[in-house]
């Protein structure tokens, strides 16, 4: 079976200092993973996906995820943590079912940020 | 400029009463879906549509119904048989068979009384 598990609900960090949100998957498939990030009362935004090409991925705000294989991991970092980085993120596996493809989200991370 | 529009934004109901959530898109996207979100949750599949005319039941579908009549819409009933309305409602859509990226709405946060 497919899942998504978002290693730490809560995170806080300090300004100016490296962000890490740790994800692991399990997948039958070559998987397609995601990040996305929501604000409170918004919409999902991707921040970054990985569709089997690099396995080191750039996405926005100065995002970036590393896929292991070996370790079923896809953890997102940033070298410095900014205030408008505080959000919940979610790290989601896309598996091809029932003849369309499916979203599997973890429960998601929770980005403190203080001054 | 395209995206995804919900409306409304707040909706309160009270118990008993069906409700329906709009979704519009104008990016052209084949596929439409609806996903429920509670606090310290993922997001759960409700219902989603590979096409007009056809749609098909998520992981949680029981207490709600869709209708996907037209390309760019794909409202969403939450119908008086839904046990545990009260939650955060996400509809997404997505190019079908040009990867699996999904782009959100803004969603409707519904407040049962």
């Amino acid at each position: 079976a497919q899942s998504v598990t978002q290693l730490d609900s809560h995170v806080s960090v300090s300004e100016g200092t490296p962000v890490l949100l740790r994800c692991n998957y399990s997948s039958s498939y070559s998987p397609s993973l995601f990040w996305y990030v929501q604000h409170p009362n918004k919409g999902l935004q991707l921040l970054l996906k990985y569709t089997s090409a690099a396995t080191l991925v750039k996405g926005i705000n100065g995002f970036e995820a590393e896929f292991k294989k070996s370790e079923t991991s896809f953890h997102l970092t940033k070298p410095s943590a900014h205030m408008s980085d505080a959000a919940e993120y979610f790290c989601v596996v896309s598996v091809p079912s029932g003849g369309y493809n499916k979203l599997i989200f973890g429960a998601g991370t929770r980005l403190a940020v203080h001054p | 400029d395209g995206g995804i529009t919900q409306s409304p934004k707040y909706l309160f109901r009270k118990e008993g009463q069906n409700v329906t959530l709009s979704c519009e898109q104008n990016l052209n996207h084949d596929a439409m879906y609806w996903y429920r979100q509670d606090p310290g949750q993922g997001l759960r599949l409700i219902y989603y549509s590979q096409i007009v005319n056809d749609f098909q039941k998520g992981d949680i579908a029981e207490g709600y119904s869709v209708s996907r009549e037209k390309k760019e819409s794909f409202p969403l009933t939450v119908t008086s048989a839904q046990k545990n309305p009260t939650a955060f409602y996400l509809c997404a859509s997505s190019i079908e068979g040009a990867g699996t990226l999904q782009y959100f709405g803004p969603g409707t946060r519904l407040t049962v009384l």
